[in-house]
């Protein structure tokens, strides 16, 4: 079974500045690799597919990167809105399971 | 545009078995197109993958909880179903659908999630 480990647990950053988040897997996932961001009482909405690729009508200051077993989401100029808990998630093409990481909690410093 | 929404108990015994529905909009569940999913987050915490299903009826779950877990699919109804069977407090979360286009490995969209909790 694969594990995601992401770092740090809670992260505080001030407004206008830069958040780099990180997620770990035991093993290679190759670029099977997607950010969510969850706010409170909503479900998660996809950011990152694919490690780097943005969703549908998400902002250009989210950016993703890595590949393998270490992943990084960069929120370049952080925004009133983008604080927030985000999870990593990796796919496994066969037999075909999923798991996140347990979650990295942006906040206002 | 798809769209999913969770139905089922809220409140569940210990020792019984939790029951959700997902139905979907906007699209059919029978297309070779799509997993079905079903994730997990207990209050406070992170979110956790139960298992998915393809619309052969073909199903996936998560090993920590296989033993408890059934997910079928109702093509007539567009609609996939979660049993999890003896249940106990800590199965208490918010329970959320999603669907994963293939061959892409994320969950696009989920439904809004549906609070079980697990008392007696």
């Amino acid at each position: 079974e694969i594990v995601m480990t992401q770092s740090p647990a809670t992260l505080s950053v001030s407004p206008g500045e830069r958040a780099t988040l990180s997620c770990r897997a035991s093993q290679s996932v190759s670029s099977n690799l997607a950010w969510y961001q969850q706010k409170p009482g909503q479900a998660p909405r996809l950011l990152i597919y694919g490690a780097s690729t943005r969703a549908t009508g998400i902002p250009a200051r989210f950016s993703g990167s890595g590949s393998g077993t270490e992943f990084t989401l960069t929120i370049s100029s952080l925004q009133s809105e983008d604080f927030a808990v985000y999870y990593c998630q990796q796919y496994n093409n066969w037999p075909p399971t999923w798991t996140f990481g347990q979650g990295t909690k942006v906040e206002i410093k | 545009q798809l769209q999913l929404q969770e139905s089922g108990p809220g409140l569940v015994k210990p020792s019984e078995t939790l029951s959700l529905t997902c139905t979907v909009s906007g699209g059919s569940i029978s297309s070779s197109s799509y997993y079905w999913g079903w994730i997990r987050q207990p209050p406070g915490k992170g979110l956790e993958w139960i298992g998915s299903i393809y619309y052969s009826g073909s199903t996936y779950y998560n090993p920590s909880l296989k033993s408890r877990v059934t997910i079928s699919v109702d093509t007539s109804k567009n609609q996939f179903s979660l049993k999890l069977s003896s249940v106990t407090a800590a199965d208490t979360a918010v329970y959320y659908c999603g669907c994963v286009p293939r061959p892409s490995g994320w969950f696009d969209p989920w439904g809004q999630g549906t609070l079980v909790t697990v008392s007696s």
